[in-house]
């Protein structure tokens, strides 16, 4: 499979736990976004790396979130002392910057429960 | 500021013709995409437009009016499993870098 994989799918945890999703794009794309999405709702921008620079974060990504990008390769996203309120679906998604057309493509998703 | 709006729920029929529009008003614009999702599914990409007109695919159809901040998927010859979210993403380039922005999705339900 060569798209764009998370892990894990699912994750339970207790208010105040920490939690890090990781995510692996596809091999040759250069751009990784992170999103969340709620019930209902559109994706939410969270962050973006181009290689391994974090180059845009939204401000709904608090002190309590932190990306990484380490070689420019796979991407981790780390919540401490979880909410109630960050359960969410967290979207990666990857993409090909040469100029021109750069479409995304989506990984499956880590759907968290905050409880 | 970025703002985009779709309807929030269609329905139609098999085999009829759907058209979901979305307006979008952003401080920098690259190109409009139109994805599908379905329930529990990550989003899937359907259309790309950056200059202004109609892009065909198949059933599928993407107008772009980048003067009136317009766009619209056109859904032919619709299939139960047309079903699920559309949802219109603009590439915003207003904070001088690209990224995507997505609007709530307009939920199509088809019915038999």
């Amino acid at each position: 499979d060569t798209g764009v994989s998370q892990n894990p799918r699912h994750k339970i945890t207790k208010r105040g736990q920490n939690v890090t999703f990781r995510c692996d794009p596809i091999s040759e794309h250069n751009r990784l976004y992170w999103y969340r999405q709620t019930l209902g709702q559109g994706p939410e921008f969270l962050t973006y790396f181009q290689n391994e620079a974090q180059l845009e974060k939204s401000r709904l990504l608090s002190d309590r979130f932190s990306a990484e990008r380490p070689k420019g390769s796979f991407s981790t996203l780390e919540i401490q002392r979880t909410e109630q309120g960050d359960s969410a679906m967290y979207l990666c998604a990857s993409s090909l910057v040469s100029g021109g057309f750069t479409e995304a493509f989506f990984g499956q998703g880590t759907r968290l429960t905050v409880v | 500021g970025q703002n985009i709006d779709q309807p929030t729920e269609m329905t139609a029929t098999e085999g009829a013709i759907v058209q979901i529009n979305c307006t979008y008003q952003t401080s920098g614009f690259n190109g409009l995409f139109w994805y599908q999702q379905h329930a529990g599914e990550a989003p899937t990409f359907l259309s790309y437009n950056v200059l202004d007109g109609l892009e065909e695919k198949g059933r599928f159809s993407s107008f772009l009016s980048r003067s009136k901040g317009y766009s619209y998927l056109l859904l032919k010859e619709l299939q139960m499993k047309d079903s699920a979210s559309y949802l219109c993403a603009v590439r915003d380039t207003g904070t001088g870098f690209q990224k995507l922005v997505f609007g709530t999705g307009t939920r199509l339900l088809v019915s038999p």
